[in-house]
């Protein structure tokens, strides 16, 4: 069982929006804002979307937002394309003694 | 441009010891802090330990504590992991990742290809 908790799927169709959601606690996602959002493909190794809750490295598309409330963090994908279907990993700091959490990962299916 | 590109990976039995690498270039090694983290076939990430930038800090997750040492070589430019007491639920493809300079600034800005490590009899 993963530290944050992610839904396992989400769909949708080209062009229209989803967001990720990624709950936690008061010890990691809502009590930093060090969250961070992977993408991987399959057989591919994952690559950085969003990082410190909001931001996007350099050469990420502005499709890709990110937000948090409380103890839940969000990824929004507007204009939604095929070469976005991947699975989404969160990741968080927390102050337990093992620092880093992960999500369980969720698969994004465009339909 | 940054390059991770880990090695060290294979087959080994149960209870042996395995000591992946990773070499690192196109940035500032030193100044930045690394990770080792894992994906076991068909499963999620699973974070596994971080070094300072400075080798002065180590932390590591609970189902490796004890057994797995993060190190680094910054005149190499090389992090490694030296595994011992392995088992099976430690087959995995081991990535090393970097990360910014502060330690609880988690992130990981690039990852290396990874190695596949099997644990089996």
């Amino acid at each position: 069982q993963s530290a944050l908790t992610q839904p396992a799927s989400v769909s949708g169709s080209p062009g229209q929006s989803i967001t990720i959601s990624c709950t936690g606690t008061s010890s990691d996602v809502g009590g930093y804002n060090y969250v961070s959002w992977y993408q991987q493909h399959p057989g591919k190794a994952p690559k950085l979307m969003i990082y410190d809750v909001s931001n996007r490295p350099s050469g990420i598309s502005n499709r890709f937002s990110g937000s948090k409330s409380g103890n839940t963090a969000s990824l929004t994908i507007s204009g939604l394309q095929a070469e976005d279907e991947a699975d989404y990993y969160c990741c968080s700091y927390t102050n337990r003694d093992t620092l880093v959490v992960f999500g369980g990962g969720t698969k994004l299916t465009v339909l | 441009q940054v390059q991770l590109v880990e090695s060290g990976g294979g087959v080994v039995q149960p209870g042996r010891s395995l000591r992946l690498s990773c070499a690192a270039s196109g940035f500032s090694f030193s100044d930045c802090v690394m990770h080792w983290v894992r994906q076991a076939p068909g499963k999620g990430l699973e974070w596994v330990a971080i070094i300072s930038y400075d080798g002065s800090n180590k932390y590591y997750g609970d189902s490796v504590k004890g057994r797995f040492t993060i190190s680094r070589d910054n005149s190499k430019n090389t992090l490694s992991l030296q595994m011992n007491s392995l088992r099976a639920e430690d087959t995995a493809v081991y990535y090393c990742a970097k990360g910014p300079r502060v330690v609880t600034a988690i992130r990981f800005d690039s990852w290396g290809q990874g190695t596949l490590v099997t644990v089996s009899s």
